[in-house]
């Protein structure tokens, strides 16, 4: 069964930095790509890029470039998102999400709330 | 930047059929993908590649596509139905992913 189990909500203040993660389960990690989606208060979804785990190809979405960051770690089949500088507006909930077959993800994880607020 | 177009709400009754719509001009090019998100869980996929159907979702949920708009439809909507539905696709080079702004679909 594939899983994605993502990290618990965090409450953080502007000018932080932060890690979160999606642990992966069920299939082989790195042979498919891994996206993070955005959404804010009562607000739509927001794909802000994608990676493949297995050779570290990204891209962001214009949107989020230069101030979020993608990575994996294929040796515990987890990936993360990460900000080195967080702000109030980055107050959302963030998905990860498998991609399956074009361009569309069957399988998604729980979600981490993340609270940016000083 | 590339831009999907659904209607913000939907209403329907108990039983009928309700349509969302989602407009985009790669549409044409690219596969459309519909999810249901029911408030405080995350998204579900129900169609995948304009009108196929994941194994698990029930078959009144159905999709279909015509030049630039693609259309999600509940045939017998049921009270659990109510919720927020998204499309998505990519942009006409399958560079970037765009979701649609949502429809809450009201079952009354």
């Amino acid at each position: 069964e594939v899983q994605l189990v993502q990290s618990g909500a965090e409450v953080k203040k502007p000018g932080e930095s932060l890690k979160i993660s999606c642990k992966a389960s069920g299939y082989t990690f790195t042979s498919d790509w891994i996206a993070w989606v955005r959404q804010m208060p009562g607000k739509g979804l927001e794909w802000m890029g994608i990676m493949h785990p297995g050779d570290s190809d990204d891209i962001y979405s214009p949107s989020f470039q230069g101030h979020v960051t993608m990575s994996a770690d294929n040796s515990i089949t987890t990936a993360y998102l990460q900000w080195s500088s967080l702000k109030a507006s980055d107050t959302a909930i963030y998905y990860c999400a498998r991609r399956g077959s074009g361009h569309g993800f069957p399988f998604w994880g729980q979600g981490t709330t993340v609270t940016v607020s000083s | 930047s590339y831009e999907l177009t659904q209607p913000p709400s939907v209403s329907v009754s108990p039983g009928q059929t309700a349509r969302v719509t989602c407009s985009g001009h790669a549409l044409p090019k690219q596969y459309a993908y519909w999810y249901q998100q029911r408030p405080g869980q995350a998204p579900i996929l129900l169609i995948f590649k304009d009108t196929e159907r994941p194994s698990g979702i029930p078959e009144r949920f159905s999709g279909s596509i015509s030049g630039t708009t693609v259309t999600l439809t509940i045939s017998g909507a049921q009270a659990e139905d109510e919720a927020d539905y998204f499309c998505q696709t990519a942009d006409s080079t399958g560079t970037y992913v765009v979701f649609g702004g949502g429809t809450k679909l009201t079952v009354l």
